[in-house]
């Protein structure tokens, strides 16, 4: 399967703990975006990378939220001393510049719940 | 932020035309008008484009209105596997969320009944 994978799918965590989602885009994808959906929400946008270099950021991304794309490949979404509020769904989506303007390609997500 | 209205729920029978309506009356010249939908557990996939002329692919056809202010997404014959959240989304030159500039509201869930 050559798409947009996450890992985990699923993570339950006591709050107060820190938690990291890994985003590997597709392979020739030089832009990287985060995204958070909570129940009967669209997806909202977090952050955004071309290459390595983390261009965006919401201001949904308070600064216990951090992404990092290091070699321009897979992404790190680390989230520390989780609350309840941050319990959604985290998705990836990869994009190809010069390819069709605003076709994101989205992986199945991270569903966080924190206790 | 140019902004889209869409019903909340449509419900149609399978293998029959869908036709899911967006009104977005405050589009300005370079918006374009994106579809993405969401089945479920899975993440957005998208459907559809266009500026100013109806655009028809694979998955769906994109009809849109002279004066741009509203638009249909139109599934020619809906299956089962049809049912999702589906979402009109307004692009523009710089609409936020990146260098793509995607903001997604809370779109159309579509029921397909058998």
């Amino acid at each position: 399967d050559t798409g947009v994978s996450q890992d985990p799918r699923h993570k339950i965590t006591k709050r107060g703990q820190n938690v990291t989602f890994r985003c590997d885009p597709i392979s020739e994808h030089n832009r990287l975006y985060w995204y958070r959906q909570t129940l009967g929400q669209g997806p909202e946008f977090l952050t955004y990378f071309q290459n390595e270099a983390q261009l965006e950021k919401s201001r949904l991304l308070s600064d216990r939220f951090s992404a990092e794309r290091p070699k321009g490949s897979f992404s790190t979404l680390e989230i520390q001393r989780t609350e309840q509020g941050d319990s959604a769904m985290y998705l990836c989506a990869s994009s190809l510049l010069l390819r069709v303007p605003g076709e994101l390609f989205f992986g199945e997500g991270s569903r966080l719940t924190v206790l | 932020d140019a902004k889209t209205t869409q019903p909340n729920s449509m419900e149609s029978n399978e293998e029959e035309p869908v036709h899911l309506p967006c009104n977005h009356s405050t589009i300005s010249g370079t918006d374009y008008i994106h579809w993405y939908r969401q089945l479920p557990s899975q993440g957005p996939e998208y459907v559809i484009h266009g500026l100013t002329s109806n655009v028809n692919n694979r998955m769906a056809s994109l009809a849109i209105a002279e004066d741009r202010k509203s638009s249909t997404l139109i599934l020619h014959r809906a299956t089962l596997r049809d049912a999702a959240v589906y979402y009109c989304i307004l692009r523009g030159q710089y609409s936020g969320g990146g260098a793509d500039g995607l903001t997604f509201g809370k779109g159309t869930h579509l029921i397909i009944q058998p």
